[in-house]
């Protein structure tokens, strides 16, 4: 089974320019999920997705973040313009819920790794 | 205080000891959790579900004490393979999901 895609693995801008970043989840996961993990810290999460609808947003830095799920498949976050502190690695992860119990299980991409100069 | 707390670490013990590590967490509401492993520069992976019960796979064992509001994972026989950051995640809510990390704790395993 393929598993949540990223791209690109890497990238280094400058102060006040803007990136996006890209994320395929899982086939068939109904929730995806944008993280920003910060050096030395755990995940910390930007935005959630049930479908193409958001669900949670509330620690999303809206006066320069933007993500989107137009299809309920994959999104793209986007960064504009960036800050020195925006450097982080950006994870996507989606989700199901497990039949028997309902719990749900997240499954991560590689992430981006976002270096602002 | 922060939602879910972890000592950072790092815990450095020689192979094949026991190591044991605490996560607390401040919503009594809190419905599932997990442990989760990340290698250095790789993206987390679920290690463990966490049952009221408690549960084991292999050589770790993880607890949860819903009165104290902790959790706990213990690994036996420590093996250079487990050095890793352990992260500990809480699920918020009962329907639906809103996970929480923790901030990880280092563990190195020393030969």
């Amino acid at each position: 089974e393929a598993g949540v895609a990223q791209s690109p693995r890497y990238k280094i801008i400058e102060k006040r320019q803007s990136v996006a970043f890209w994320c395929n989840p899982i086939s068939g996961h109904a929730t995806l999920y944008w993280y920003q993990q910060i050096l030395g810290q755990g995940p910390k999460l930007l935005i959630q997705f049930q479908n193409n609808g958001v669900v949670d947003d509330s620690q999303l830095p809206k006066d320069r973040f933007s993500a989107e799920r137009l299809k309920g498949v994959d999104s793209t976050l986007k960064i504009q313009p960036a800050k020195l502190e925006d450097s982080a690695v950006y994870l996507c992860a989606s989700s199901f819920s497990l039949p028997t119990s309902g719990k749900n299980i997240q499954y991560f991409g590689a992430g981006t790794r976002l270096s602002v100069l | 205080r922060k939602e879910v707390e972890q000592d950072p670490g790092p815990f450095n013990v020689p192979e094949g000891a026991t190591v044991a590590f605490n996560c607390t967490y401040s919503n009594s509401a809190s419905q599932s959790f997990f442990w989760y492993r990340q290698d250095c520069r790789k993206e987390p992976k679920l290690l463990m579900s966490v049952y009221s019960s408690g549960n084991e796979d292999g050589r770790f064992t993880a607890q949860l004490n819903r009165a104290s509001q902790y959790i706990s994972l213990l690994i036996r026989d420590s093996k250079l393979s487990d050095s890793a950051t352990y992260l500990c995640v809480v699920n918020k809510k009962l329907y639906g999901q809103n996970f929480v990390f923790g901030p990880g704790t280092r563990l190195s395993v020393l030969p």
